[in-house]
């Protein structure tokens, strides 16, 4: 067990509507990253918060937003929901954004469903 | 073309059998390189990771790095049914001070009894 934890696991969601994703990391562990598993892929990177604040992004557009919390707890927010995003959602938490040598431990990952 | 590059396979072995399990890349500013382990339905666990040329080995597995190649391997001895999950490579480099991972597909490995 890595000691992050995921809700909901699993969500059905129908296009055009909005939802948010929780994610509680290891205690002590300032930084969180989440990626996007489509079916039969690897994990893709959406963005990365350090202390509250975005550290970097990847190529997902603004409809996707994320907000970290001072007791190692994150959100992803995605509005205007696609089929396309249908996937498992990921977080991983890390001790530390300013080393590269920093262990990510992942969740058990949300499941969403758009229809 | 995609900046890590992985056969998805499947993968079918006997058990005991040695696996192999290769990655290339193309970006010379991956630094660090990891193997995940991906069971059905979960989070991916960390397996191995690395950060210079050469062999690292941890019990059954063998993680490898040929960054002058741009390419990676895992080996798994006396493989076992266990083992039969989905394995990613995972690279890191550093832009824009976000330490992001970018993965390969994924191989998908079964153990047979």
């Amino acid at each position: 067990e890595t000691g992050v934890t995921q809700s909901p696991t699993h969500l059905i969601k129908t296009r055009g509507q909005q939802v948010t994703l929780r994610c509680s990391s290891q205690s002590g562990h300032n930084t969180v990253s989440w990626y996007q598993q489509a079916l039969g892929q690897g994990p893709q990177f959406i963005f990365q918060y350090y202390r509250e604040e975005e550290n970097g992004r990847g190529n997902f557009p603004p409809r996707f937003s994320g907000l970290q919390f001072p007791n190692y707890s994150s959100e992803l927010n995605v509005n205007a929901l696609e089929l396309d995003d249908s996937a498992l959602y990921l977080c991983a938490s890390s001790l530390d954004a300013t080393s590269y040598q920093e262990t990510q431990y992942f969740g058990p990952g949300t499941r969403l469903l758009v229809l | 073309q995609k900046e890590v590059e992985q056969d998805p396979g499947p993968l079918s072995v006997p058990e005991g059998a040695i696996v192999s399990l290769n990655c290339t890349y193309s970006n010379s500013a991956f630094q660090y390189f990891m193997w995940y382990r991906q069971y059905s339905r979960k989070g991916p666990e960390l397996l191995m990771y690395t950060y210079s040329s050469g062999n690292k080995e941890d019990g059954r597995f063998t993680a490898q790095v040929d960054k002058s190649s741009k390419y990676i391997s895992l080996f798994i001895r006396d493989s076992q049914p266990s083992d039969s999950a989905t394995y990613l490579c995972a690279m890191m480099g550093s832009g824009a001070g976000s330490y992001q991972l970018t993965f390969g597909k994924g191989t998908k490995l079964s153990v047979i009894p």
